[in-house]
This record gives C-alpha cells, sequence and structure tokens, in this order.
C-alpha cells in the first residue's frame, strides 16, 4: 500500500522566482492537503484540493496556487518567493467525503529561499 | 477560530516509563475531531491517534492512549512503555468540520536509554 508521495525531498530556489512542488496521495484517498512548516512550529493549512477543486484555503497569499488530477495527484505552485517562504511543505491525504477524516502526511519538501 | 495549545516545549523520559503530553484545545463548535501526530526529525508526520467529540470512550492504538476530558477542553495522549525509537516531535491538531488540521507548537520527546 502506496503512502503518500512528494517531490522533490528539497530544493533551492532565489527571491523572486517560481516554484511547484507535487504530491501524489496515499492509495484509495481522493483529497489533497497542503500545509507549510517553519522551522520549530506546528504546519500551517494552506489549502485543500477535492474533485480537481480548492475546497478550502488558509491564510495565504495569491502567491500560493495549486491544482488536483484527475488522478488526484496534486501541485503547489508558489509564485514571486519570498525569503519567508522557505519551510517544510508537507502534502497530506485524506477521503474526502466525511469531514474529520485523519489526513495522512507524505515526508515533505524542504524549501529554502536564498 | 479553534486553537491548540501544548504548553510543553520539552519533555524527557526514561526508556520503558510512561510519559503524558498535554493539550488543550479552543473550540465554540459541539462536533471536532483531535488528532495526534509524531514527526521524527526526517519530518514526515506519523498518524497516531484520533478522538472524535462525540465518543464515549477514550481512544487507544497500541502504546498511545488519549486522556480526553471534554469538559476542561484537554485531550492529553499518553506514550506507555517509551522506546528510542519514540524521541521525536509530537503534534496535537483539531479539525471542525471544515477539513483542515490546526496545530499546535508542538513538544519534543527525548527518551533516555
Amino acid at each position: 500500500d502506496a503512502g503518500v508521495t512528494q517531490s522533490p525531498t528539497h530544493l533551492i530556489k532565489t527571491r523572486g522566482q517560481q516554484v511547484t512542488l507535487r504530491c501524489s496521495p496515499k492509495s484509495g484517498h481522493d483529497t489533497v492537503s497542503w500545509y507549510q512548516q517553519a522551522l520549530g512550529q506546528g504546519p500551517q493549512f494552506i489549502f485543500q484540493y477535492y474533485e480537481e477543486e480548492e475546497r478550502q484555503r488558509g491564510n495565504f497569499p495569491d502567491r500560493f496556487s495549486g491544482h488536483q488530477f484527475p488522478n488526484y495527484s496534486s501541485e503547489l505552485n508558489v509564485n514571486a518567493l519570498l525569503l519567508g517562504d522557505s519551510a517544510l511543505y508537507l502534502c497530506a491525504s485524506s477521503w474526502g467525503v466525511g469531514m474529520q477524516e485523519t489526513q495522512y502526511f507524505g515526508p515533505g519538501t524542504r524549501l529554502l529561499v536564498l | 477560530a479553534q486553537k491548540i495549545t501544548q504548553t510543553q516545549p520539552g519533555m524527557f523520559v526514561q526508556e520503558k516509563e510512561a510519559v503524558t503530553l498535554d493539550c488543550t484545545y479552543d473550540t465554540s463548535d459541539p462536533s471536532y475531531g483531535l488528532f495526534w501526530y509524531k514527526q521524527p526529525s526526517s519530518g514526515e508526520m506519523i498518524f497516531l491517534i484520533y478522538q472524535g467529540s462525540y465518543d464515549q470512550q477514550n481512544a487507544t492504538e497500541g502504546r498511545y492512549s488519549l486522556n480526553f476530558q471534554k469538559a476542561r477542553k484537554s485531550a492529553n495522549l499518553v506514550i506507555s512503555a517509551s522506546q528510542l525509537g519514540d524521541s521525536a516531535m509530537y503534534f496535537c491538531a483539531i479539525e471542525v468540520d471544515d477539513y483542515k488540521l490546526s496545530f499546535g507548537a508542538g513538544t519534543t520527546v527525548t527518551v533516555r536509554a
């Protein structure tokens, strides 16, 4: 049973650049959520995709956008990178019909913005 | 808005002993779910245990159990018979029927041999 996978594992970018992170959900899951975790803090919810639509969004600027594909995989795009975007980006998948479904996380992508 | 408070930044526990990690939450919604995750230094968040607000019994999963006190709005995690591999960061999180998890600041657990 394949778990949640994310790519790449590490990424270094410079300010102003754009980045795309990728996530494949756990087998049988149809919902993908993205979280940002700054060093020493708990994860912060960015947004969630279900049926290829953004279903819920956290308090993040429009520079953060996403997409979900028909196979349920997802991308997170960040434009005009700032130093403060340096963080661990976590993807989580779940079965999206009900609320309070357990979210299972991937290993994360560590983004460093210089 | 929902809020999770974890007041213990770090804890030390002797191998084979039990440890309790505190978590208090704040929500006015009667329906919610409480989750505990473990995050080793590798970064992956590992799901440990879930407690629904309407569950009558405390949740248990192997060596993990949840001491759920609804009136006090607390959901403390108990790890029994600690192992060296339990050394990690532990996060408490809440979901209030809005599909998103709100996390606390976490507690670092170090297990000593």
